[in-house]
């Protein structure tokens, strides 16, 4: 199956520093991927959606200023959390579409293994 | 806007018993997918079946099976002869069709812990 890599797998910052993650397709070229934020013990809440080439398209109540999106080339999203605090403590996890596979007809989306972020 | 529900915090079972999860959803669509994805305690998320809603036939996955129940709009996973390594956070999610030209965003449940004991 595609792999999706993220880094780094965990950061540590301070509260107003910007910290940046990343989410690459290794074996396949994503035009699409997604942004979710998990809190302990909660579902996946999608932030935005990435396309390559394009602003990203945020969900209601998500500050575009706060959550910097970059989808600038075929296998690389950035999420870049500006201004972190304390609250912005999370599990960040991202995903793609592979659309020259079949995953695209059976739109399956394949997930990176995460980014936990701690804000001190 | 669609929503996922499922109803079960949490559910044990033991050892090479069958277990059935519970997920319903809302929407307006014809078309459309659902999802069964698995969260072991590292957190990776790994889709364990799928099911296109213009299929009657239930998907089926080795141990792993569902009952999709359209008019009722319901989606329940069973596992059978449950592993110790079936032990994880399941959350059923729902997806527009991406012939209908969305995003195909995924919506998830809240979840549901599964236990196995032996």
């Amino acid at each position: 199956g595609a792999v999706v890599s993220q880094h780094p797998s965990w950061v540590i910052c301070k509260s107003g520093t910007s910290v940046k993650i990343e989410c690459r397709s290794l074996d396949f070229q994503a035009t699409t991927m997604f942004w979710y934020r998990q809190f302990p013990k909660q579902s996946l809440m999608l932030m935005a959606t990435s396309n390559e080439g394009s602003k990203a398209t945020y969900e209601q109540g998500v500050e575009k200023d706060k959550f910097l999106i970059n989808h600038a080339s075929l296998t690389l999203s950035t999420l870049t959390v500006t201004s972190a605090h304390p609250e912005d403590s999370s599990f960040y996890i991202c995903s793609a579409r592979d659309p020259l596979e079949l995953a695209e007809a059976y739109n399956e989306q394949f997930f990176g293994p995460g980014t936990r972020l701690t804000v001190l | 806007a669609q929503t996922v529900t499922q109803s079960q915090p949490e559910m044990s079972v033991q050892e090479a018993e069958t277990v059935t999860l519970s997920c319903t959803y809302d929407t307006s669509e014809s078309d459309y997918y659902l999802f069964w994805y698995k969260q072991p305690p590292s957190r990776q998320m790994i889709l364990v079946i799928r099911q296109e809603a213009y299929k009657q036939q239930n998907a089926t996955e080795n141990r792993f099976s569902v009952n999709f129940q359209k008019a009722a709009k319901s989606f329940s996973l069973k596992i059978s002869d449950s592993q110790l390594g079936d032990a994880a956070m399941y959350f059923c999610a729902y997806s527009p069709s991406p012939f209908t030209g969305t995003a195909s965003k995924l919506t998830f449940g809240t979840g549901t812990r599964l236990q196995v004991t032996l």
